[in-house]
């Protein structure tokens, strides 16, 4: 069965400093992969998504990029954070077509300080 | 991007009673699912529903495709506590991606 995996579950950084959150799907291959923003536990805000390697599409810009370096795996960064950038990531992914709509991961809880 | 409004926003209500909430946009989508979101954790798929006018159960959650293709609700018979959560729609158009609602915060109270 497939699974997604998202570390770390939290983080509290500095402003100014680097971020770096990883996510890895296991069961599946060519997953098109998501990562969302979720600030005060509202709305979804979708920040990037990847249909293969060394494909990513940006939605919003910002402070932040993404990269996938293998077929299963998705990083967000930061070379520097805001205060503005703190909230709860999380990162999904779904087949082709997304038929069966998206499976999230269980979330990175960023506070910047 | 395309905006779907969830109402209501929030929900306080007695445990045991029914809930419902709807999802609408100004765009026909071809696929509409809903997922809950437990305090700190990802959102969860509960209902996936691909035809118009489709009702799909799911335990005591029910949900429909609306006929105009431009909405979907979610009902909740008898509440319990665990019920607790954020409900969010999904909408796909074509393709990949799906446009997520606004969110409705339930409280049950025991």
């Amino acid at each position: 069965s497939q699974t997604i995996h998202q570390w770390p579950a939290t983080l509290v950084q500095p402003v100014g400093s680097p971020l770096s959150l990883e996510c890895t799907v296991e069961g599946t291959s060519n997953p098109n992969l998501y990562w969302y923003r979720q600030a005060a536990g509202r709305g979804l805000q979708l920040l990037f998504y990847s249909i293969g390697i060394g494909q990513i599409s940006s939605e919003v810009p910002q402070n932040l990029s993404a990269s996938r370096p293998q077929d299963r795996q998705f990083i967000l960064s930061s070379k520097k954070l805001l205060l503005s950038d703190s909230g709860f990531y999380l990162c999904a992914w779904s087949v082709t077509g997304a038929l069966y709509g998206y499976t999230f991961g269980s979330g990175t809880r960023l506070t910047v300080v | 991007g395309q905006q779907l409004n969830q109402s209501p926003q929030s929900m306080f209500i007695q445990e045991g009673e029914d809930v419902s909430m709807n999802c609408t946009s100004s765009s026909i989508f071809n696929t509409w699912l809903w997922y809950k979101q437990d305090p700190g954790e990802g959102p969860v798929l509960l209902i996936a529903l691909y035809k118009a006018g489709e009702l799909t159960s799911n335990g005591r959650l029910t949900a429909q495709f609306g006929i105009t293709r431009k909405d979907s609700f979610l009902n909740i018979s008898a509440s319990i506590p665990s019920d607790v959560g954020i409900y969010f729609c999904a909408g796909q158009l074509t393709g990949n991606q799906f446009y997520f609602g606004t969110g409705t915060s339930l409280t049950v109270i025991p």
